[in-house]
């Protein structure tokens, strides 16, 4: 069973640029969330969807924003960046409903660097 | 909302020695708290939780322990290997694993 695939794996972006990054959830998962991993902040949600839906949202500025497809497949994407903006991007992907474990299963991120 | 402190913040014991890890939560309206190992270069991933109907659960040389009345739980790993070098990170969650918050992780050694 293929695991959670994020890309692209390293971008460089300079300040004022956007990105989007990508994420494929394992199949069967309907739920998506987004992490953003810092040294100074730690790991920090940012939201998550399920079903096409954004059902949770962090305390992270509009420039933040996501969408998830019908496959499930979700995408993020960063407006305006700022130097602070620079971190590693986890996707995370779980089943979602009443039968969901609990458990997230990681990508192995997206490391943005804005210079 | 939900606050989660971490401690040590490293942590280096040998070959064999058992580490513990802490973990304290500030909102009482949380109910999950899973614990996530990070190797370098790779995402977290899941290694034990427990739901706060539970007071303790163990899989194999792992163990939680969750003391809802002071709001903290704790991570034990008995007979410690090399490859338990890692980060773990503590977290709490209202919702069953969605809107973790995470503590600021400990980053363990062990020395063979």
């Amino acid at each position: 069973k293929a695991g959670v695939t994020q890309t692209p794996r390293y971008l460089i972006k300079t300040r004022g640029q956007q990105v989007t990054l990508s994420c494929s959830p394992i199949s069967g998962h309907r739920s998506v969330s987004w992490y953003q991993q810092t040294p100074g902040q730690g790991l920090q949600f940012l939201f998550e969807y399920f079903s096409e839906t954004q059902r949770n949202k962090g305390n992270f500025p509009g420039r933040f924003s996501g969408r998830q497809f019908s496959n499930s497949r979700s995408e993020m994407n960063v407006s305006t960046l700022e130097l602070g903006d620079s971190a590693l991007y986890l996707c995370a992907s779980s089943l979602g409903d009443r039968t969901n474990t609990g458990e997230l299963f990681f990508g192995e991120g997206s490391r943005l660097t804005v210079l | 909302g939900e606050n989660v402190e971490q401690h040590p913040s490293t942590l280096s014991v040998q070959e064999g020695d058992s580490a513990v890890i802490k973990c304290t939560y500030s909102d009482s309206a949380s109910n999950y708290f899973p614990w996530y190992k990070q190797e370098l270069g790779k995402g977290p991933q899941l290694i034990i939780d427990i739901r706060s109907n539970v007071g303790e659960k163990k899989d194999q040389r792992i163990a939680v322990t969750l003391n809802k009345t002071a709001k903290h739980f704790s991570l034990h790993i008995t007979e410690t290997q090399p490859e338990d070098s890692a980060v773990y990170f503590c977290a709490a969650s209202m919702e069953y694993g969605n809107k973790l918050v995470f503590g600021a992780g400990t980053i363990l050694r062990v020395k063979s």
